[in-house]
């Protein structure tokens, strides 16, 4: 089983370049995260999507866009990158309403100079 | 705002030793709570899930202990090993459609 899946693992960007971050899962989950993770610190939650067509804002959302399209599928996009975006990006999933574990991918670390 | 700590940040042991990794929350109307390992450069694996009416889980060497009441949860690992060198992160759960909420981990060197 792929369980969820990152692409790319590695980026460099410069500021103001736009990107999209892909997170795909094969097991018809229907919650979807995208956390980052700063050096030292907890992960902090983007955004989230509870199922296809519905997303929410989570902790910090400034400056990212989602959308979830199918069931599979949950991209981030990053418009107009900055330095403060630097960070590792995860994406994960759960197939519940919050009862079940988290799944999560092998991240995206993300470079803005 | 649900606030988790987890202390110390870093912990070194030999191995064999047992140990205890501790995480405190804020709000204790909590849902659940996760415990997960990272290895460096990695994604995060979930370990153990406590629902809110559950006091402890086990699995294998790891057992993990929860008291709402004085929103504390404590991750024991029996006779470590090398290979449970990683950080370990507290995630807790406020409802069922609230997202979770990390402490900062704590990093773990078993040493042989």
């Amino acid at each position: 089983n792929a369980g969820v899946t990152q692409t790319p693992k590695f980026r460099i960007l410069k500021i103001g370049q736009s990107m999209t971050l892909q997170c795909a899962q094969d097991m018809n989950h229907n919650y979807m995260y995208w956390y980052r993770q700063d050096p030292g610190m907890g992960l902090k939650l983007i955004y989230y999507s509870v199922g296809a067509g519905i997303t929410d804002k989570g902790e910090v959302p400034n400056g990212y866009n989602v959308s979830r399209s199918t069931t599979e599928d949950f991209p981030l996009r990053l418009e107009l990158a900055a330095p403060s975006q630097t960070s590792v990006y995860f994406c994960a999933s759960s197939p519940g309403t919050g009862t079940e574990k988290l799944f999560f991918g092998s991240g995206t670390q993300l470079s803005v100079l | 705002k649900q606030e988790v700590t987890q202390i110390p940040a870093a912990l070194s042991v030999p191995e064999g030793e047992n140990l205890v990794l501790n995480c405190s929350f804020t709000d204790s109307a909590i849902y659940n709570l996760q415990w997960f390992r990272q290895d460096p450069g990695k994604g995060l694996t979930s370990l153990l899930l406590i629902q809110s009416s559950q006091r402890e889980q086990t699995s294998g060497r790891l057992n993990a202990s929860l008291d709402k009441s004085s929103g504390r949860s404590t991750l024991y690992i029996a006779a470590s090993q090398p290979g449970d060198s990683a950080t370990y992160l507290c995630a807790v759960r406020n409802s069922g459609n609230t997202p979770l909420v990390f402490g900062k981990g704590t990093r773990l060197s078993v040493i042989a």
